[in-house]
Order: structure tokens, then C-alpha cells, then sequence
């Protein structure tokens, strides 16, 4: 079975500076990651996934995230944040089994930007 | 592009009271999933289904039940409903089972007074 683990549940930044929101996730077999954003009220929406090959991924409104499987980390990266990017972020996982492939996620954290 | 629809996108129930919650996935994908995030909670995963047929199941009550019909739309059943059910209700889909094309709906809101 699958786990993640966000270690930390509130991260305030001021506008402009640099964040990372950090993830573990622990796995017998190989996995997919995701980092997920969900503003107040509304939606889960993917920001980037990790499924193979190069372990720096790109993905919208400037984040990144870089998978380390010695650490079993993938950390999510901005470096400049914008009021905008106040949110809730979950990091997820699923393994590759055939079938459905569920999600697992981690317990999210809390990001607030002050101006 | 078309997303993943959830009907309703808000519920009000008493307790004890049953609810049906509908999704319908994103056109060509074969699989559903059902998540519950309660307040302040990271999203749980109760059941999915994949060409029809129930693929996997979670932290899902018995008092819960879900189908996926021909069409490829889900329903999750909820009867006797408690205070604590009261959560946000996602559908996922994906095609053909990968994680990696899955897409939540809007999500439903359910309230139980």
C-alpha cells in the first residue's frame, strides 16, 4: 500500500519570495506522483505529474517539482509566489496496477501568501 | 474540452435521509472514481469502477453504494445519512484505469442537518 506524508500542514510566504512544499510518499512498487491545487470552494485541479524520465517537471502558474527516489521526495517548487497562489496543495500517488489506479493523497498543505 | 460533470453541485439532507450523487465522466473514458474530503481533510478514496464493473474499494460505508452504468455515468447511493457524512463528494475519470489521465468534477457538496 501506498502513503504520502506532507510534512508540513501550513507554510505562510510573503509575495514574491520562493516556497517548497515538501512530500514523501512510501511504496513497495513504482508509482506515479501529483501535486494537486484546490483554491477555497472550489475543485481539485493537477498542477504536475511525475511518471517517468526526467525527474524535474514542469508545471502551470510556474511550479515545479523535482522526484528524488533515494528520498522518496517530491518536493514542489515556485520561486516567486503570487497572492493568486493562496491554496490548499495535496500531493498524490498511485501505483501502476491494471485496473483502476486510484489516488492516494497526503494530509495537504495550507499556503498563504501575505503581501 | 469537456470536463467531468457532478450533479447536483449542492445537496441538503436530514439525517437518516438517503441521497444519490451522479457523475458523468469525461467523453471515451471507461473509469470512475469516488472520493469523500471531509472539512479540513485530504480527499479519501470510497470506490471505483472500470468498463462497469467495481475495480476497487476503499473506506466506503455500507450504507454507501455505486454503480456505473452503460453509458459510462456513476451514481453513489448514500441511505441513512449521518452528521459526519457531510463533506465534499469528488468524481474522478480516466481512460482505461491510468492515474495519469485522471480529472475531478466540480464536486458535490453535501450537507446532513
Amino acid at each position: 500500500a501506498q502513503s504520502v506524508t506532507q510534512l508540513d500542514s501550513q507554510v505562510p510566504v510573503f509575495e514574491e519570495a520562493p516556497v517548497e512544499l515538501r512530500c514523501n510518499y512510501s511504496s513497495s512498487v513504482s508509482v506515479y506522483l501529483f501535486w494537486y491545487v484546490q483554491y477555497p470552494n472550489q475543485g481539485l485541479q493537477l498542477l504536475l505529474k511525475y511518471l517517468s524520465g526526467s525527474t524535474l517537471v514542469k508545471g502551470i502558474n510556474g511550479f515545479e517539482a523535482e522526484f528524488n527516489k533515494s528520498q522518496t521526495s517530491f518536493h514542489l517548487r515556485k520561486p516567486s509566489v503570487h497572492i493568486s497562489d493562496t491554496a490548499d496543495y495535496f500531493c498524490a500517488v498511485s501505483d501502476l496496477r491494471q485496473g483502476a489506479q486510484k489516488l492516494v493523497f497526503g494530509q495537504g498543505t495550507r499556503l498563504t501568501i501575505n503581501p | 474540452a469537456a470536463g467531468v460533470i457532478q450533479s447536483p453541485r449542492h445537496l441538503i439532507k436530514e439525517k437518516r435521509e438517503t441521497a444519490t450523487l451522479k457523475c458523468y465522466p469525461i467523453p471515451r473514458h471507461d473509469t470512475v472514481y469516488w472520493y469523500q474530503q471531509g472539512p479540513g481533510q485530504d480527499p479519501q478514496f470510497l470506490i471505483s469502477f472500470y468498463e462497469k464493473m467495481q475495480s476497487d474499494k476503499g473506506s466506503i460505508p455500507d450504507r454507501f453504494s455505486a454503480q456505473q452504468f452503460s453509458d459510462y455515468h456513476s451514481e453513489l447511493n448514500m441511505s441513512s445519512l449521518e452528521l459526519g457524512d457531510s463533506a465534499l463528494y469528488f468524481c474522478a475519470s480516466s481512460k482505461q484505469g491510468r492515474a495519469d489521465t485522471q480529472y475531478f468534477g466540480p464536486g458535490t457538496r453535501l450537507t446532513v442537518l
